[in-house]
């Protein structure tokens, strides 16, 4: 089982440009979520999707947008990327909201904006 | 703001010993969910054990078990027969807004197991 795929793992941009970061999963799961972890730092909530055509902000959600047009697959998109958005991005992904059904994490992708 | 803290950055343990990591949070909330994950150097980020707050019991996994006080809003990670594998950043996190996945983490701990 694939699980939660991320692309890229490792990826450099400058200052200004946009890139999208890929998420997908095979498990049919309803919820997805997009998390950053900067140095020396718990991972903190980016954006969260309940299902197929819903999305919603979490803690940190400035300079980053998703989309979620199918089940599977949940982009994080930057549109002018800055050194503050420096960090490893962890996409994330469960059943149900409850807690019986646990998140499966991606191994992630970490992003250097220079 | 709710907020969870680690106070301790790092932690050492002998192989085969006994070791207990600290949590606090704060919280308006009188039901949630606490976790303790685990982050070893491949990045990979793995459930450790979890907590509803409503259970009194305190969770166990094998070797793994919590002192969760809710009063006090401690929530402390207790390993038992430490093993080199146990060597990670460990993750205290709660949830909110009613969903296991919308999670506030603490900073981590840093633990080493000693052979």
């Amino acid at each position: 089982n694939a699980g939660v795929t991320q692309t890229p793992k490792f990826r450099i941009l400058k200052i200004g440009q946009s890139m999208t970061l890929q998420c997908t999963q095979d498990m049919n799961h309803n919820y997805m979520y997009w998390y950053r972890q900067d140095p020396g730092m718990g991972l903190k909530l980016i954006y969260y999707s309940v299902g197929a055509g819903i999305t919603d902000k979490g803690e940190v959600p400035n300079g980053y947008n998703v989309s979620r047009s199918t089940t599977e697959d949940f982009p994080l998109r930057l549109e002018l990327a800055a050194p503050s958005q420096t960090s490893v991005y962890f996409c994330a992904s469960s059943y149900s909201e409850g807690l019986g059904s646990p998140l499966h994490f991606g191994n992630g992708t970490r992003l250097t904006v220079t | 703001a709710q907020t969870v803290t680690q106070s301790q950055p790092e932690m050492s343990v002998q192989e085969a010993e006994t070791v207990t990591l600290s949590c606090t949070y704060d919280t308006s909330e009188s039901d949630y969910y606490l976790f303790w994950y685990k982050q070893p150097p491949s990045r990979q980020m793995i459930l450790v054990i979890r907590q509803e707050a409503y259970k009194q019991q305190n969770a166990t996994e094998n070797r793994f078990s919590v002192n969760f006080q809710k009063a006090a809003k401690s929530f402390s990670l207790k390993i038992s027969d430490s093993q080199l594998g146990d060597a990670a950043m460990y993750f205290c996190a709660k949830n909110y807004g009613g969903s296991q996945g919308n999670l506030i983490f603490g900073k981590g701990t840093k633990l080493s197991v000693k052979p």
